[in-house]
């Protein structure tokens, strides 16, 4: 099975603007995760869908915002960029959910300038 | 609210032996779940274990363990005959469960360092 992609894997942008990550689960899975990946912050949890629609939510401002298709693939986007959105943006998909096992993808690097 | 604290930032650990690294977390729920996730250097980030908090047996998976102390509030990850293939960060999470709500919180992350 291929495993867990996301497009693009560089990004740059510049404040003010928005941008949106792709992230292609697993084939046959259900749930996709996001999370922010930063020095200061370190690892946190944005949101969670599943079957299309938003199951969980971690304490990020309404600039974050996600969908799933139906097909299970995500995009997660990010409106008004700043200075301290620039991160690694990890997505994660399992087949039930976050009690799973995740199979992470190689994340999104994202610098906004 | 809910924290996890990884008290060792860096540690070194020879090959072949045996590194414990630690986690503590503070939580007034009673049902979650504790996780070890690794992230080698430029790779992806992989589940290395998983503790429902409801089990009082500790969770094995081959080489890795997990010392699991629910009144204490600490879930410690022990890597045994280390491989120079175990250098990676290492991070704690805890998540709580509530009407299938669930929310994940992570540590600030351990960089273990395996010696040749």
């Amino acid at each position: 099975k291929a495993g867990v992609t996301q497009t693009p894997r560089y990004l740059i942008k510049t404040r003010g603007q928005q941008v949106t990550l792709s992230c292609s689960p697993i084939s046959g899975h259900r749930s996709v995760s996001w999370y922010q990946q930063t020095p200061g912050q370190g690892l946190q949890f944005l949101f969670e869908y599943f079957s299309e629609t938003q199951r969980n939510k971690g304490n990020f401002p309404g600039r974050f915002s996600g969908r799933q298709f139906s097909n299970s693939r995500s995009e997660m986007n990010v409106s008004t960029l700043e200075l301290g959105d620039s991160a690694l943006y990890l997505c994660a998909s399992s087949s039930r959910g976050t009690t799973d096992t995740q199979y992470f993808g190689p994340g999104t690097r994202l610098t906004v300038l | 609210a809910q924290t996890v604290t990884q008290s060792q930032p860096e540690m070194s650990v020879q090959e072949a032996e045996t590194v414990t690294l630690s986690c503590t977390y503070d939580t007034s729920e009673n049902n979650y779940y504790l996780f070890w996730y690794k992230q080698p250097p430029s790779r992806q980030m992989i589940l290395v274990i998983r503790q429902e908090a409801y089990k009082q047996q500790n969770a094995t998976e081959n080489r890795f363990s997990v010392n699991f102390q629910k009144a204490a509030k600490s879930f410690s990850l022990k890597i045994s005959d280390s491989q120079l293939g175990d250098t990676a960060m290492y991070f704690c999470a805890f998540m709580k469960t509530r009407f299938s709500f669930n929310k994940f919180y992570f540590g600030s992350g351990t960089k273990l360092n395996v010696k040749p």
